[in-house]
């Protein structure tokens, strides 16, 4: 099993720019969460996803961030314009029907 | 609503020493308990969980962790440190309900000093 699959793992952009980050989670998994994490802010939920369907994006941190799932296997997470304060790593995790979610490598992304 | 307290942002212990990262919780519905770990530049990885029967549970690496209801904890512990055992170390708990999305305390960064 190949895990979660996020790309890319690094992503230098300016300001002003669109970045879509994407995810494969992990084949069967029917639930996919956005993360991101900051020094300041620690690990906070974006968005997640349960059998393709948006459930709550009560964390995205404002309309110039949104997430599509157009399938059981592929994710986006678009900023659009991006500002420095977006820079953070962010994080994709699937779950089955059970409770562990699986992370990924995440995508270390700077905002210049 | 469920929320995460780790006491001690940052833990520094002697390789060979007891390792003690401590966890408490609030939950409105019995909670499923999670310790994750975060190697530098990695994503976060499972060491152990508890979801319902016995309290201690073990988990990857030589670590376990009591669910201690009464006092709302869920501290993990390894015998002896080793030295890779250096990372950042996260606690978490499920929501309520179906989608059972997890909530992370804020860290803790454990150094082992030779």
């Amino acid at each position: 099993d190949a895990g979660v699959i996020q790309s890319p793992r690094h992503e230098v952009t300016e300001m002003g720019q669109e970045v879509t980050l994407r995810c494969k989670p992990i084949s069967g998994h029917n639930s996919l969460f956005w993360y991101r994490q900051t020094m300041m802010r620690g690990l906070e939920l974006l968005i997640y996803f349960n059998n393709n369907v948006p459930i709550d994006d009560s964390g995205m941190p404002e309309d110039r961030f949104s997430a599509k799932m157009p399938n059981a296997s592929f994710s986006t997470l678009k900023i659009q314009p991006s500002e420095p304060r977006d820079s953070a790593v962010y994080f994709c995790a699937s779950r089955s029907s059970g409770n562990e979610q699986f992370f990924g490598p995440g995508t270390r992304l700077t905002v210049l | 609503a469920q929320s995460v307290t780790q006491l001690g942002s940052h833990v520094s212990v002697s390789e060979g020493a007891l390792v003690l990262l401590r966890c408490n919780y609030s939950s409105s519905v019995p909670p499923y308990l999670f310790w994750y770990v975060q190697y530098p530049n990695q994503g976060l990885q499972l060491l152990l969980k508890y979801t319902t029967g016995a309290t201690l549970v073990k988990g990857i690496n030589g670590f376990e962790a009591e669910f201690k209801k009464s006092e709302t904890s869920f501290h993990l512990t390894k015998p002896s440190a080793h030295m890779s055992d250096a990372a950042e170390y996260f606690c978490a708990v499920t929501g309520g309900g179906s989608a059972r999305q997890l909530t992370f305390g804020s860290g803790t960064q454990l150094t082992v000093l030779p």
